[in-house]
């Protein structure tokens, strides 16, 4: 089945110890996106992107960046992180607009 | 940017009840989606409106797209106790805005078997 697949599931990382959680996608979907989602929340968006375009959205901390090195993966790269850090980090793809989301299952981060 | 504000925040209910949570924005949108997510996955689409006045259903589920675009509500009839989760609104602007999704806060629902 085409899908959104995001590893690890789960990952604990030590505070201010460099972190890179993964996203691939069967679905050839050109738009990627990455939220943050911290205790039932709403999914704060973080950066999206279109093709090879990457937008960062304004409020988006320095710690955060991420990588597209091909339509099918996607990395988000959190440099030093804080214990306000731990949340659970989703994936998305689109064929963009009008079309909605898929999300994968996402990834719980632990920061200790 | 734009905010939704979605009520209400939890709903506790008997199995076979029916359910209806809502959605309004200061802003319009050009599409409204209804998500659920289960504790642990990520966000399931369940029902996308497009236009204003759009009523849809999904099975047990029925989402309207407000005259206004400014809300939508879902309702769920018949509750089951698989329905469980967190329900999200969500709304699209378009593609100048990157077809970002702005969520609202959540309906937490709880079905007693």
């Amino acid at each position: 089945d085409a899908m959104v697949i995001q590893n690890p599931r789960y990952q604990v990382t030590q505070f201010g110890k460099p972190v890179t959680l993964s996203c691939s996608q069967t679905l050839n979907h050109n738009v990627m996106y990455w939220y943050q989602q911290k205790s039932s929340q709403a999914p704060k968006l973080l950066f999206h992107y279109y093709d090879k375009d990457f937008n960062n959205e304004a409020d988006t901390p320095d710690n955060f960046q991420s990588r597209r090195p091909n339509t099918s993966f996607c990395f988000l790269d959190i440099r030093s992180p804080g214990l306000g850090d731990a949340a659970m980090y989703l994936c998305a793809t689109s064929r963009g607009y009008p079309y909605g989301y898929t999300f994968g299952s996402g990834t719980r981060l632990t920061v200790v | 940017g734009q905010q939704l504000n979605q009520s209400p925040q939890s709903m506790f209910i008997q199995e076979g009840e029916d359910v209806s949570m809502n959605c309004t924005s200061s802003s319009i949108f050009n599409t409204w989606l209804w998500y659920k997510q289960e504790p642990g996955e990520g966000p399931v689409l369940l029902i996308a409106l497009y236009k204003a006045g759009e009523l849809t259903s999904n099975g047990r589920l029925t989402a309207q797209f407000g005259i206004t675009r400014k809300d939508s509500f879902l309702n769920i009839s018949a509750s089951i106790p698989s329905d469980v989760g967190i329900y999200f609104c969500a709304g699209q602007l378009g593609e100048t805005s990157g077809s970002r999704l702005t969520f609202g806060e959540g309906t937490q629902l709880t079905v007693n078997p």
